[in-house]
């Protein structure tokens, strides 16, 4: 199956620093990662879906100028948490879309590993 | 709008038991359904899927079938190992979104 890899694994720090997170897929090509938040013993919560090439689509409630998102190639996708506070601490899951054998609208999504964030 | 039912856990068993979990969709079109597994500590990582209804997913032992007539896509070992111990989370794609159920727990004794 496909690999999707995310760096850092964990993070930790101070409260009002920003805090990037990687995701990427390793061999395959995505135009399209998605970026979920899970809290703990909760299902997976979608913030916002990544275009390459384009702005990434956000859902309701989320910030899209404290969840920064730059989706700037193929296999790349990165998540900002800007001036980050304690009740930004969760972790955070990608994905990406594989549509190779896919059908129209159908796909499979590959998850990464996930980065704990820790905001102190 | 489209969504997953699945239920709520922990579910306990021992080792070699017969596992069932259960999930149930509310879609329209023709939705592909999957389940992953999450390992303490880790991602999600895709167990099985079925991408039309009576498809049966399969792997390591994990099966699941896909009934349209039923809206169901159960979960089902024959004989859980202590390393099946786990969160698995049932799941839908239909028109570019992914809805995912809210999480089982399976604890497996020895």
């Amino acid at each position: 199956g496909a690999v999707v890899s995310q760096h850092p694994s964990w993070v930790i720090c101070k409260s009002g620093t920003s805090v990037k997170i990687e995701c990427r897929s390793l061999d395959f090509q995505a135009t399209t990662m998605f970026w979920y938040r899970q809290f703990p013993k909760q299902s997976l919560m979608l913030m916002a879906t990544s275009n390459e090439g384009s702005k990434a689509t956000y859902e309701q409630g989320v910030e899209k100028d404290k969840f920064l998102i730059n989706h700037a190639s193929l296999t790349l996708s990165t998540l900002t948490v800007t001036s980050a506070h304690p009740e930004d601490s969760s972790f955070y899951i990608c994905s990406a879309r594989d549509l190779r054998g896919g059908q129209g609208y159908q796909e499979t999504q590959y998850f990464g590993p996930g980065t704990r964030l820790l905001v102190l | 709008g489209d969504s997953v039912t699945q239920m709520e856990g922990p579910v306990t068993l021992s080792e070699e038991a017969f596992l069932t979990i259960n999930c149930t969709y509310t879609a329209t079109g023709y939705p592909s359904l999957f389940w992953y597994v999450q390992y303490p500590g880790e991602g999600l990582q895709l167990l099985l899927k079925a991408t039309k209804a009576d498809d049966k997913g399969s792997n390591k032992g994990f099966e699941a079938t896909y009934r349209k007539e039923t809206t169901s896509f159960h979960l089902e070992k024959g004989s859980v190992q202590v390393s099946d111990s786990a969160v698995y989370f049932c799941a839908l794609s239909n028109f570019n979104k992914f809805y995912f159920g809210s999480g089982t727990k399976l604890n497996v004794k020895p």
